[in-house]
């Protein structure tokens, strides 16, 4: 079955890039995300990629994606104290729900 | 406020008692999804909705759980006779219709606490 998986922590300095990896098992993903989550709030989307891409960026953010070892990140340059959070990467699998399948998540801690 | 909104926020009841939340989507939105959240876990699909119709149900979603999109808009999720493994956070997502990729939109969840 699917199965999406993080590592549970990183810290970083403020200014310094971050990157935060996933894995995923299933190769059929059609849609690969990141969600950004604050302590109290719901989930904001951040940016996604669609499977046949190997990277996107979107302004501070990049996604790779290396669908050969199932693994994608995502690297948040330049990054602030109000990036501190937790970051899901989710996939999709297409067929008619598209539900979302999410990682355990990271938490982002960046230290002025 | 155009977004995903649900109620109540915070909702803290006995074991065995039975519990239920809104949802409403945004307006034009006619996939609706439910998800349950524990801590330190990302968030796990219990159902979806498109339209009025129940469409897909998580193994997750016991006996005790129960959805409904009774017009097609909003969505209630009922659990019967809570159990303290209940407590988590319940999160609502719509999107539009269409297919590919079609942004799911959340709500800010609703907090069950189950003593």
């Amino acid at each position: 079955g699917e199965d999406v998986e993080q590592s549970l922590f990183l810290s970083v300095r403020e200014g310094d890039s971050s990157v935060i990896n996933c894995t995923y098992t299933d190769s059929s993903s059609t849609y690969l995300y990141w969600y950004k989550q604050e302590p109290g709030a719901g989930l904001q989307l951040l940016t996604y990629i669609f499977s046949n891409m190997d990277m996107k960026q979107d302004q501070r953010l990049t996604v790779l994606l290396n669908k050969k070892d199932k693994h994608l990140s995502l690297r948040i340059a330049d990054t602030q104290t109000g990036d501190s959070a937790i970051y899901f990467c989710a996939a999709t699998y297409g067929g008619a729900t598209n539900k979302l399948i999410f990682g355990t998540g990271t938490l982002l801690a960046v230290q002025p | 406020d155009t977004g995903v909104s649900q109620n109540p926020r915070h909702k803290i009841t006995k074991r065995g008692q039975n519990v239920t939340f809104r949802c409403d989507p945004i307006s034009e939105h006619n996939r609706l999804y439910w998800y349950r959240q524990t801590l330190g876990q990302g968030p796990e699909f219990l159902t979806y909705f498109q339209n009025e119709a129940q469409l897909e149900k998580s193994r997750l979603l016991s006996d005790r759980f129960s959805a409904e999109r009774p017009k097609g808009s909003f969505s209630t999720l009922e659990i019967q006779r809570t159990e303290q493994g209940d407590s988590a956070m319940y999160l609502c997502a719509s999107s539009a219709p269409g297919h590919g990729n079609t942004e799911a939109f959340f709500g800010q969840g609703t907090r069950l606490t189950v003593v």
